[in-house]
């Protein structure tokens, strides 16, 4: 059973362009929620994060919108850029219960396309 | 700073052989994590800890132990290595109020 998902195995986007990588999860107790970026042969690196009480969380080109109703998030970079080509994987915690447990989607490979 | 490091970085183990793989810390952090990656699939958590002397089990904690004897080291025991313990191994960890969780580069292991 899946709690978080990420429904989009692969994207591809030109260089320039808007991201889009979504992520939706079922547990109505997660209340925080993570975005891991990961390189080939690399481990996931920490991109950006929000809280259950927030609906968007803006760092730099990136982006995170969290629409509770919907149990669903997505992460927006602009202006996408080569470099970004890497997995991307959402992730989700129940903060409420003192866990810092995190919950992961299977990934969404992101490819930027000079 | 180094971070977290694991070791090895590759594997190769024969069926029912047993091996430890290394995490260490200098990040002072309480919690750290052991997950496994398999193709085309989210990590899943095999251990935790929260502290020295701390550890509790993760989603897939069968096949596998841990010992926290350090702040810094929290290595993960294979007894009788299986085929379905093919994996890439990571090790992770945080402070505490954090929920940035900082991983190492892996450990790839085969098990044939």
């Amino acid at each position: 059973d899946q709690q978080v998902k990420q429904n989009s195995p692969s994207l591809s986007v030109q260089e320039g362009r808007i991201s889009i990588l979504n992520c939706d999860y079922t547990n109505s107790m997660f209340d925080y929620f993570l975005w891991y970026k990961k390189y080939p042969a690399e481990g996931p690196t920490f991109l950006i994060s929000i809280s259950s009480i927030k609906d968007k969380n803006e760092d730099g080109r990136f982006t995170v919108f969290l629409n509770k109703s919907a149990k669903h998030l997505s992460l927006h970079i602009v202006p996408s850029q080569p470099g970004d080509s890497a997995v991307y994987f959402c992730a989700a915690s129940n903060y409420g219960a003192g866990s810092y447990q995190l919950t992961f989607g299977k990934g969404t490979k992101l490819s930027v396309i000079p | 700073n180094a971070g977290v490091t694991q070791t090895p970085k590759f594997r190769i183990l024969k069926i029912g052989q047993s091996m430890t793989l290394q995490c260490t810390q200098d990040m002072n952090h309480n919690y750290m994590y052991w997950y496994r990656q398999d193709p085309g699939m989210g990590l899943k958590l095999i251990y935790y800890s929260v502290g020295a002397g701390i550890t509790d089990k993760g989603e897939v904690p069968n096949g596998y132990n841990v010992s926290r004897s350090t702040t810094e080291d929290f290595p993960l025991r294979l007894e009788l290595a299986a085929p379905s313990q093919t994996s890439v191994y990571f090790c992770a960890s945080h402070r505490g109020g954090s929920y940035e969780q900082y991983f190492g580069p892996g450990t790839r292991l085969t098990v044939t």
